[in-house]
């Protein structure tokens, strides 16, 4: 079965930096570009990026632009998606997903 | 970027009849290859999104056929046939040119 497996919540500084893991399973990894998308508490959903799993090209959302780097690690098949410099207003949940494939979601909270 | 715009903010629907959601975009999402990169996305509560039409009118295996898409251009309809308790939850419409926005959102929920 088809599904991406994400790393679990964090609780982050501002300023600090965090990492989250998406795990492909079930399908061809290299095969579909993985795209990251945030939601901030109660709100609606934010593109950030994609990653083409087959070369590492990305394309990032303009806002993000030199805060975010997306990677993957083919040898294990997972994506990562890498904020730095965090805000209190980048607490949100992270998703990644593979069109309609989407993993369960990243909660990040950025807190002093 | 192309601005994304629906209506309306909230829907309530009596189980076994028809809802509508509209979608503008502020500019064509035809792409130079052909396809119009219109998406239909449902998140239900405290689930993540799911997406269930792609290039305006295509459904996802295992979408149920009572939602159907249409539209061409800048806008573009989501119809639900039939409305059933599971399809509670706030729908998006999603386009899929660089960069890739989403609309507001509509909340669906039943009366």
């Amino acid at each position: 079965q088809i599904q991406l497996v994400q790393s679990g919540a964090e609780v982050k500084k501002p300023g600090a930096s965090v990492k989250v893991s998406c795990k492909a399973s079930g399908y061809t990894f290299t095969s579909y570009a993985i795209s990251w998308v945030r939601q901030a508490p109660g709100q609606g959903l934010e593109w950030m990026g994609w990653i083409n799993t087959y070369n590492g090209n990305t394309k990032y959302a303009q806002k993000l632009q030199g805060r975010v780097t997306m990677s993957t690690d083919t040898s294990t098949d997972t994506a990562y998606m890498e904020l730095r410099s965090l805000r209190s207003d980048d607490t949100a949940v992270y998703y990644c997903a593979r069109i309609n494939v989407w993993g369960q979601g990243t909660l990040v909270t950025v807190s002093s | 970027d192309i601005v994304m715009t629906q209506t309306p903010l909230s829907l309530s629907v009596t189980p076994g009849q028809p809802a509508s959601i509209s979608c503008k975009s502020s500019e064509s999402l035809l792409h130079s290859d052909g396809k119009t990169y219109l998406y239909w996305c449902l998140q239900k509560p405290g689930q993540s999104p799911q997406v269930l039409i792609y290039e305006v009118s295509s459904r996802f295996s295992g979408v149920p056929d009572r939602f159907s898409g249409s539209g061409s251009g800048t806008n573009f309809t989501l119809k639900i046939s039939r409305v059933e308790a599971e399809d509670v939850g706030i729908y998006y419409c999603m386009q899929g040119i660089y960069p890739l926005t989403f609309g507001g959102g509509t909340k669906v929920e039943i009366k």
